[in-house]
């Protein structure tokens, strides 16, 4: 059963660099997509990106600019940045594991659900 | 403002059914089949209950259902239970530049 865990600081100051972790165990993380996604308190859900170890990252347009992630094959994690923080940014960041598939014609694609969820990781930006 | 639109809460009694709704445009729901749903306890992780419109995942109750019409989609949970209380967001697939997208949430209450 594969699990997620994210950690991270907790607590960031405005204007540093957001880093958070996502472990990924009892699973090949190879064989998916990963994304994630953050949820401010008492608000929705907020897609912020996806990635697959193979190919490019897909971020929101509203945080490109500030957003980085990465998967790391060797150490089965997942990694993610977001730089020059607000209080706006504080929430619950959450990674999440997307299923995909491999077309003869258009090689691997993602679909557009997320099945498997870690816990999440509470971020306050303050200073 | 999010960009599919859910009620923001709605009811039901025990054994009742009720309907989630999530509307979106031709870019979004109305034009693609990979509309999801997920539930959401009070501090806990969000739970995917439906993918490509009317898929269970493995585990989940078959009183949960979905479905799609035009530019909106539909979570019905048939003989409602107490534990079925709790947020419910939609999500889709969509053409735009923000291509993965979610509801605002609709808090469900089981009275």
């Amino acid at each position: 059963q594969v699990q997620l865990q994210e950690s991270g600081p907790g607590l960031v100051k405005p204007s540093e660099t957001l880093s958070l972790t996502c472990t990924v165990s009892g699973g090949s993380i190879s064989d998916y997509y990963w994304s994630w996604v953050r949820q401010p308190p008492g608000k929705g859900l907020e897609w912020i990106a996806y990635i697959y170890y193979g190919g490019t990252a897909n971020y929101n347009p509203s945080l490109k600019s500030r957003v980085t992630i990465s998967v790391d094959t060797s150490k089965s994690h997942l990694s993610f940045w977001l730089s020059s923080v607000t209080a706006a940014d504080t929430a619950v960041y959450y990674c999440a594991r997307v299923p995909m598939y491999y077309d003869i014609l258009t090689g691997y694609s993602n679909y557009y659900y997320m099945d498997v969820w870690g816990r999440g990781t509470t971020v306050t930006v303050s200073s | 403002q999010s960009a599919l639109t859910q009620p923001a809460s709605v009811s039901g009694s025990p054994g009742q059914s009720i309907t989630i709704s999530c509307t979106g445009t031709s870019s979004d729901i109305g034009g693609y089949n990979s509309v999801s749903w997920y539930q959401q306890h009070p501090g806990k992780a969000p739970k995917l209950m439906m993918y490509d419109v009317h898929y269970r995942p493995s585990g989940i109750s078959n009183r949960f259902s979905g479905s799609k019409s035009d530019n909106t989609a539909s979570l019905t949970i048939s003989g409602l239970q107490t534990e079925d209380e709790a947020d419910y967001y939609c999500s889709s697939f969509a053409s735009s530049s923000t291509n993965w997208l979610f509801g605002g949430g609709t808090k469900l209450t089981v009275l």
